[in-house]
């Protein structure tokens, strides 16, 4: 049972060069989540997903772009890199979107933009 | 809005040592409450939770108890190891469908042998 997978996990771009950040899950969960994780800010919500088909915003959603056409899989992509992106990004999963639901996290990607 | 605040880090003890990480939080209604650790190099992973006032959440000898007189969550463990060494994490569930997780900023843990 493999979890949240997150691909790659070093990623060095340049001002202006876009990609897209990978998580698939297979724990069949229908809440996905991005974070970014930068030092002393603790962990900000980039974008959600309560299900296939399903996207929100969540406190820092500028500059990203998701999108989740499966229940597995919830990509996040930037548009145009800015070195303010530098960051470790994390993706998350849950079975439900509410109450005591737990998170189960990726590994992390870390992002340098230059 | 809600909110969490954990105290500041970074914390160093000697291994044996007794932990306290102080964790306090604003919110509206009944949230539930969370304790997540990260080890070096690694992604988040619950450590424990409480989902009700009073309940105490324990794990790996690490325990909190959810104060819904003071609004604090604080973490306690009674003899720390140096595979204790992480950054801990307090968070909030507001209890709504469709509500993220409010995360505190995280408290480094450093142990010495």
């Amino acid at each position: 049972n493999a979890g949240v997978t997150q691909t790659p996990k070093f990623q060095v771009l340049k001002t202006g060069q876009s990609m897209t950040l990978q998580c698939a899950q297979d724990m069949n969960h229908e809440y996905m989540s991005w974070y970014r994780q930068d030092p002393g800010m603790g962990l900000r919500l980039i974008h959600y997903s309560v299900g296939a088909g399903i996207t929100d915003q969540g406190e820092v959603p500028n500059g990203y772009n998701v999108s989740r056409s499966t229940t597995e899989d919830f990509p996040l992509r930037l548009l145009s890199a800015a070195p303010s992106q530098t960051s470790v990004y994390f993706c998350a999963s849950s079975a439900g979107y509410s109450g005591a639901n737990v998170l189960t996290f990726g590994a992390g990607s870390r992002l340098t933009v230059l | 809005g809600d909110s969490v605040t954990q105290m500041e880090g970074p914390v160093t003890l000697s291994e044996e040592a007794f932990l306290t990480i102080n964790c306090t939080y604003t919110a509206t209604g009944y949230p539930s409450l969370f304790w997540y650790v990260q080890y070096p190099g690694e992604g988040l992973q619950l450590l424990l939770k409480a989902t009700k006032a009073d309940d105490k959440g324990s794990n790996k000898g690490f325990e909190a108890t959810y104060r819904k007189e003071t609004t604090s969550f604080h973490l306690e463990k009674g003899s720390v190891q140096v595979s204790d060494s992480a950054v801990y994490f307090c968070a909030l569930s507001p209890n709504q469908a469709g509500t993220a997780l409010i995360f505190g900023k995280g408290t480094t843990l450093s142990v010495s042998s």
